[in-house]
């Protein structure tokens, strides 16, 4: 298996503009996860599903940030509209349930000017 | 609380041993991990520890929880340049195996 796959690796957008990233977990993993990073805050766990359905998205910081799962194999993540203080670097990472590792994906750098 | 905390530097000589250290404030947590990140890529697990344990080694990897103090430490022997990276300490909870809580990530520097 080629890993957790994240794309874009680097997005820049405009303030206002949508921004979508993508995250292909570990086949056969039923848990995604999605973290943000930044030096302030850290790395914060924004919501994860598992089979497909949300489980907790506490940590989603506003109305302006979404998640979806529609098979086992995709998830994204949306900001609509993008702000400056979302740039951050976001992080998709999967575990299995039979092992609570969870593989993380190379990661996609977000810089909202 | 649920905070997990971490100094945010550490420096050390090629060749000397490290300490990473994590506080942490649930004493119900039940995994404990040490995740490591390098430059530009995600978090990749370096090791973990069940709560009953008090030590586990792992080749250069040692490490300990004092489940008392709520402490947990990384030892790295014979720290070598390619260790330099950021080092988070991560719990779950019971029932929650999955929900892995983060600390602020240890900067590791080496020097040659």
């Amino acid at each position: 298996d080629a890993g957790v796959i994240q794309s874009p690796r680097h997005e820049v957008t405009e303030m206002g503009q949508e921004v979508t990233l993508r995250c292909k977990p570990i086949s056969g993993h039923d848990y995604l996860f999605w973290y943000r990073q930044t030096m302030m805050r850290g790395l914060e766990l924004l919501i994860y599903f598992n089979n497909n359905v949300p489980i907790d998205d506490s940590g989603m910081p506003e109305d302006r940030f979404s998640a979806k799962m529609p098979n086992a194999s995709f998830s994204t993540l949306k900001i609509q509209p993008s702000e400056p203080r979302d740039s951050a670097v976001y992080f998709c990472a999967s575990s299995s349930t039979e092992n609570t590792e969870a593989f993380f994906g190379q990661g996609t750098r977000l810089t909202v000017v | 609380g649920e905070d997990v905390e971490q100094s945010l530097f550490l420096s050390v000589r090629e060749g000397d041993s490290s300490v990473i250290n994590c506080t942490y404030t649930d004493s119900s947590s039940t995994y404990l991990y040490w995740y490591k990140q390098e430059p530009g890529a995600g978090l990749q697990l370096l090791t973990y520890i069940f709560s009953n344990m008090d030590m586990k080694q792992d080749q250069r990897l040692t490490v300990l929880l004092n489940k008392k103090d709520k402490h947990l430490s990384l030892r790295i022997a014979d720290t070598q340049t390619g260790d330099s990276a950021i080092y988070f300490c991560a719990e779950t909870k019971p029932g929650g195996y999955q929900k892995v809580t983060f600390g602020t990530g240890t900067k590791l520097q080496v020097i040659p």
